[in-house]
């Protein structure tokens, strides 16, 4: 079974800092999807960005962008240019693809990121 | 945009008691999830459906069963509720083929 470790319960910055939340995960798949998803304290669950993992290539997407090293199962997140509404909860989460049914997404436990003005 | 509903915001019920919670989508997507986010644990999947009339246990099926008998509406049963299912309750929807999920804004079941 894949596993997914968030290993930062909590983590706090200044506005216009950078900061980069951790995760692991352990698969013995070789194609998957990792993901980081945020919860603002409002609640809504909302996608921030993917990797595919067959692409050596990092994921972007403007101030967000991923470290993600395959070999050792490490898939980062680096916020750069911290503003206020980025505090949130941060959850990283896998999935692996199956080619019929749903796909399922297994969670970290998540980091509680506080941007302080 | 997706646009995933949940019926209640905030929920209060009593042990024993039959709860029903409801998720509605707009995409016309095939899979449907039902997650429980309890602190220091992140989110489990409790149940998924892939399509109308279809559902797979996730990682915590027990004390909860699901209903599907519409593409757009997943239901999360609790057949008598106990103090330990005191909880946030997520939904999500996901379109066949696709890799993202679209979440409800959640459900704050509290079970005296």
């Amino acid at each position: 079974a894949q596993t997914v470790t968030q290993s930062q319960p909590e983590m706090s910055v200044q506005e216009a800092e950078t900061v980069t939340l951790s995760c692991t995960y352990d698969t013995s798949e070789n194609n998957y999807y990792l993901f980081w998803y945020k919860q603002p304290p409002s609640r809504q669950m909302i996608l921030v960005i993917r990797q595919e993992a067959y692409k050596q290539q990092n994921a972007t997407e403007n101030r967000f962008s991923v470290n993600f090293q395959k070999a050792a199962k490490s898939f980062s997140l680096k916020i750069s240019d911290s503003q206020l509404g980025d505090t949130a909860m941060y959850f990283c989460a896998f999935m692996k693809p199956l080619y019929s049914g749903a796909q399922k997404l297994v969670f970290g436990q998540g980091t509680r990121l506080t941007i302080n003005p | 945009d997706v646009k995933v509903t949940q019926s209640s915001r905030y929920l209060v019920k009593r042990t024993g008691e039959k709860v029903f919670l409801e998720c509605v989508q707009d995409m016309d997507h095939e899979n449907m999830f039902w997650y429980r986010q309890d602190p220091g644990l992140g989110l489990r999947l409790i149940y998924f459906s892939y399509d109308v009339k279809m559902k797979e246990k996730g990682d915590i099926p027990e004390g909860y069963s699901v209903s599907r008998e519409k593409k757009e509406r997943f239901s999360l049963i609790l057949e008598s509720a106990s103090t330990n299912q005191t909880s946030m309750y997520l939904c999500a929807s996901q379109g066949f083929g696709t890799d993202t999920q679209y979440f409800g804004p959640g459900t704050r079941l509290t079970v005296l």
